[in-house]
């Protein structure tokens, strides 16, 4: 069976940094790409990116392109999403995913409190 | 990037009548679209693939059609547990996916 697990819920102060995770499990980590989604509180579904943990390929949308970096170990089937300087407005839930495709797998997604 | 802009923001219906969703690309993204479903404190769940193709273990009500430009998500008789939202996902020029504002299927 194909399972995601995230880390869990983070609450951190405005300029502090984060490393969030996404454990693969069920199938060949390396084969498949893992992407992150960012759902703001009430909000809809934003693709941030995907990486291919075989050969680390990332690839970022337009609107997270240096604003996080995601990363993966592929010796222990993680994915990484990281900030180096939080802001009040990551606040959301960030969800990894994989497939063939599309989402055929996802997390359940990882809390981001960010707040002085 | 490619928009996709979905309509009705909000649908509200009864238990047991068809429901219509569409999405609409701001320009081309052939058959390679998705739609979701996303439940109160769930992840999103893949639906439909390539526009018509159900995903695994997907009842028989959720279809999907159309090409280009404009798509649609039809629940032939919604149940219950069809209340949701629905977002629909290009992956045309991929890596750069992009998601629907979603659409809101609600109670009526």
């Amino acid at each position: 069976e194909v399972q995601l697990v995230q880390s869990g819920a983070e609450v951190k102060k405005p300029g502090e940094s984060l490393k969030i995770s996404c454990k693969g499990s069920g199938y060949s980590f390396t084969s498949y790409w893992i992407g992150w989604v960012r759902q703001m509180p009430g909000k809809g579904l934003e693709w941030m990116g995907i990486i291919y943990p075989g050969d680390s390929d990332t690839r970022y949308s337009p609107s997270f392109q240096g604003q996080v970096t995601i990363s993966a170990d592929k010796s222990i089937s993680t994915a990484y999403l990281q900030w180096s300087s939080l802001k009040a407005s990551d606040t959301a839930m960030y969800y990894c995913v994989t497939g063939t495709n599309y989402g055929d797998y996802w997390g359940q997604g990882t809390l981001v409190t960010v707040s002085s | 990037e490619i928009v996709l802009t979905q309509s009705p923001a909000t649908l509200s219906l009864s238990p047991g009548e068809r429901a219509t969703l569409s999405c609409r690309a701001s320009q081309s993204v052939s058959s390679y679209l998705a739609w979701y479903q996303q439940k109160p404190g769930q992840a999103p769940r893949l639906l439909i693939y390539d526009a018509s193709n159900r995903a695994t273990g997907i009842p028989a009500r959720f279809s999907g059609s159309g090409s280009g430009t404009d798509f649609t998500l039809t629940i032939s008789s919604l149940e219950p547990e069809d209340f949701a939202v629905y977002y629909c996902q290009q992956r045309s020029n991929w890596p750069r996916n992009t998601f629907g504002q979603g659409t809101r299927l609600e109670i009526k």
